[in-house]
């Protein structure tokens, strides 16, 4: 099965940059992605590595190191409604060869932005 | 374009009653996925369709639970004897594929009460 670990809550202040962390635990592995979810609302797509490194979509960015099984996103410039919680998700390759295409998801990471 | 959409935002219910969830996916959306998601936790993967086919229902957590998709578009999960521990926002997202990299649209969830 699928495993992820991220950081329950984190604080940051206006203007700051704030990096939060993801390590997983799969019998295999078809990238990382991560997803943006306001209270009371929808998950919303952020960003995919398939690959190492780091792919950068505006003041977000997301990293992934296959080898260390870790990855990480980094919000710069954070504004107050990047107040949200972060979730990192990977599929479950056990499943991508019977035709299933299950995303598993990570337990999220409440991010407060305060003034 | 119009996104996922799904019916009744709320519901509530008495235990031992069946409840009928709606998604409405992405038109062109091959991909759909319900997920089930408690309060501040993290999204729990229920089942996946591909076209009409359920090649993934794993994530049910019980018999009481089933889901159909039909004409490739719309899908219904039902509850049947509901109990108070299935309150929860129900999630449903599509995508174009099942690819590793076909990102999920979510719709708004149906929160589900059970008394």
């Amino acid at each position: 099965g699928q495993s992820l670990e991220q950081p329950s809550e984190v604080t940051a202040v206006e203007g700051a940059i704030v990096q939060i962390n993801c390590t997983y635990q799969t019998s295999g592995f078809y990238g990382l992605s991560w997803y943006q979810q306001h209270d009371g609302g929808a998950p919303t797509f952020l960003s995919y590595n398939g690959l190492d490194g780091l792919e950068e979509t505006g003041r977000f960015s997301s990293f992934l190191s296959r080898s260390d099984s870790y990855g990480y996103l980094l919000l710069q410039e954070l504004q107050m409604k990047d107040s949200a919680s972060y979730f990192c998700a990977v599929r479950d390759p056990a499943r991508l060869t019977g035709g299933g295409n299950k995303l598993t998801f990570g337990t999220g990471t409440q991010l407060k932005v305060e003034l | 374009g119009a996104g996922v959409s799904q019916s009744p935002s709320n519901k509530v219910t008495e235990k031992g009653k069946d409840v009928e969830l709606r998604c409405d996916p992405i038109s062109g959306h091959t991909a759909l996925y319900w997920y089930r998601q408690s309060l501040g936790q993290g999204l729990e993967f229920l089942i996946y369709f591909q076209g009409n086919s359920a090649p993934d229902k794993s994530g049910l957590p019980s018999d009481r639970f089933s889901a159909e998709r039909t004409g490739g578009s719309v899908s219904t999960l039902t509850i049947q004897r509901t109990q108070q521990e299935d309150s929860a926002v129900y999630l449903c997202a599509s995508s174009k594929k099942g690819g590793a990299n076909s990102p999920l649209h979510f719709g708004n969830g149906t929160r589900l009460t059970v008394t």
